[in-house]
């Protein structure tokens, strides 16, 4: 069982529409949660981070966490074609190691 | 702020060369960068940690000899393939961190495609 579960997708939405994305983790340890957006051949590129549990809000993106479940969310309000790309969640414990979801393809369709 | 470059962005070479890959922090300095390995629709897996003037710790399954990670100050760090094979060609990403265990204060490079043929 990979530490990290995520659906690679694709996701296929309409412009405006609202994405959710998706991981679940075993590692009761994880404490840091990122979700990175990565385009095509570039490195990744952090969108939101939480630590421990909760919501977090920045601008379009929402970033929620449960621990209880192990499942972490995040949510983007009036999705543009210029959202589409790869999603990556990524979590982190005390040693400070970011271990990776396999992501999310994501395109938005105008 | 906060900029990695790598460099090459690309490279291809033929089996049983080296090749160098470099990793600049370009507006901060970064103690600890890290070296990344990623496959195709797989995740970034991480292969080594580097911190300025010390040696590199390797992940379980990463061949340090073969993996030489050289981090000679605080804004350069290079990963050398040593006796490259096919199965070596990925896309190595590096990233650099601006303040020492802190979640988010990693930054990544934009990643280097290696091809062996």
């Amino acid at each position: 069982q990979k530490e990290v579960e995520q659906d690679p997708g694709p996701l296929s939405v309409p412009e405006g529409a609202i994405v959710s994305l998706n991981c679940t983790y075993s590692n009761s340890a994880f404490q840091y949660f990122m979700w990175y957006r990565q385009y095509s051949r570039k490195g990744p590129e952090l969108l939101m981070y939480t630590y421990s549990s909760g919501n977090k809000e920045d601008g379009r993106f929402t970033a929620q966490v449960d621990k209880s479940s192990k499942y972490i969310s995040l949510f983007i309000r009036d999705s543009q074609p210029s959202d589409s790309a790869t999603y990556l969640c990524a979590m982190m414990d005390s040693s400070y190691k970011l271990i990776f979801g396999s992501g999310t393809r994501l395109l938005v369709r105008p | 702020g906060a900029v990695v470059s790598q460099h090459p962005s690309r490279v291809i070479c033929k089996s049983g060369t080296s090749v160098k890959i470099e990793c600049r922090s370009l507006d901060f300095q970064a103690t600890t960068m890290f070296w990344y390995r990623q496959f195709p629709k797989q995740s970034l897996m991480l292969m080594a940690t580097s911190n300025e003037g010390s040696k590199a710790t390797y992940e379980q399954g990463v061949e340090k000899d073969k993996f030489l990670i050289n981090h000679a100050s605080l804004t350069l760090s290079t990963l050398t393939v040593t006796s490259a094979h096919p199965e070596d060609s990925s896309f190595y990403i590096c990233s650099a961190s601006r303040e020492e265990r802190v979640a988010h204060e990693q930054y990544f490079g934009p990643g280097t495609r290696l091809t062996v043929t």
